[in-house]
C-alpha cells in the first residue's frame, strides 16, 4: 500500500510566522503535489514536483514555496502566514502508470 | 466555464435507492478520469478509474462519454456507509500530470 504521511494533523500559527508543512511518501513516486481545500472551492493545486529539486507552480502559488531535496519528501513553506491561508492542506503522490493519486491525511492549518 | 464541473448537492437519498452523479469537463484532450471518495474531514481516496468502455465495481458503475465530455457514477442499493463527497477528477496527462478536481458532490444516505 502507498503510504503518504504529513507532519501534523492540526496546526495553529500566528500571522507573519514562517510555516513548514512536511510530506513523506514511501512508494518511490516521482510526482508529488500540494493542494489546499476550502469549502465551496474544492481542491486547488499550489505546487507540484516531478523530480528531486524540480518544481512547478500550480494554480495558486502566491505566498507559498516548496522544497524537494529528496525523492520521498516534499515540503510546503508559507513564507509569512496570513489569515487567508487558513485551510486544509493535502499532499499527494501520483502513480505514473495509472495516473492514480494517493493523498496524505491532511493538515488543518489555522492562522490567527 | 470551469475545467471540471459537478453539482455540489447535497443529494439526500433513502437506503436502497439508486443515485447517479454526473461531471462535465471542458478539455477534450483529457486522457484519464477518476472518481474519488472523501469522507468528512478526511483525505480523498480513489474509488474507481473511469474507462471509455465503462466499468463496474460491485454496486458502483462509472461511465465516460467523450463525445459529450462527461463522466458519471451510478451507485445502486445505497448504503448508509456510502454517505460521503464524491470527487470527479480529470487528468490531462503529459509530462507534468495536470490534474483537475471537481468541487465534489455530497451524498447523504438516509435510513
Amino acid at each position: 500500500d502507498v503510504k503518504v504521511t504529513q507532519s501534523s494533523r492540526y496546526l495553529v500559527k500566528r500571522t507573519g510566522e514562517k510555516v513548514f508543512l512536511e510530506c513523506v511518501q514511501d512508494m518511490d513516486h516521482e510526482n508529488m503535489f500540494w493542494y489546499r481545500q476550502d469549502p465551496g472551492l474544492g481542491l486547488r493545486l499550489i505546487y507540484f514536483s516531478y523530480d528531486v529539486k524540480m518544481k512547478e507552480k500550480g494554480d495558486i502559488p502566491e505566498g507559498y514555496s516548496v522544497s524537494r531535496e529528496k525523492k520521498e519528501r516534499f515540503s510546503l513553506i508559507l513564507e509569512s502566514a496570513s489569515t487567508n491561508q487558513t485551510s486544509m492542506y493535502l499532499c499527494a503522490t501520483l502513480r505514473v502508470a495509472s495516473y492514480e493519486q494517493y493523498f496524505g491525511p491532511g493538515t488543518r492549518l489555522t492562522v490567527t | 466555464r470551469k475545467e471540471v464541473e459537478q453539482d455540489p448537492g447535497p443529494f439526500n437519498v433513502p437506503e436502497g435507492a439508486t443515485v447517479a452523479f454526473n461531471c462535465t469537463y471542458s478539455n477534450s484532450a483529457s486522457q484519464s478520469f477518476f472518481w474519488y471518495r472523501q469522507d468528512c474531514r478526511k483525505e480523498p481516496k480513489l474509488l474507481m478509474s473511469v474507462y471509455s468502455s465503462g466499468n463496474e465495481d460491485g454496486r458502483f458503475t462509472a461511465q465516460l462519454n467523450r463525445a459529450s465530455q462527461y463522466i458519471s457514477l451510478l451507485i445502486r442499493d445505497s448504503k448508509l456507509s456510502d454517505s460521503a463527497t464524491y470527487l470527479c477528477v480529470v487528468n490531462q496527462g503529459g509530462g507534468y500530470q495536470k490534474v483537475t478536481f471537481g468541487i465534489g458532490t455530497k451524498l447523504q444516505v438516509i435510513p
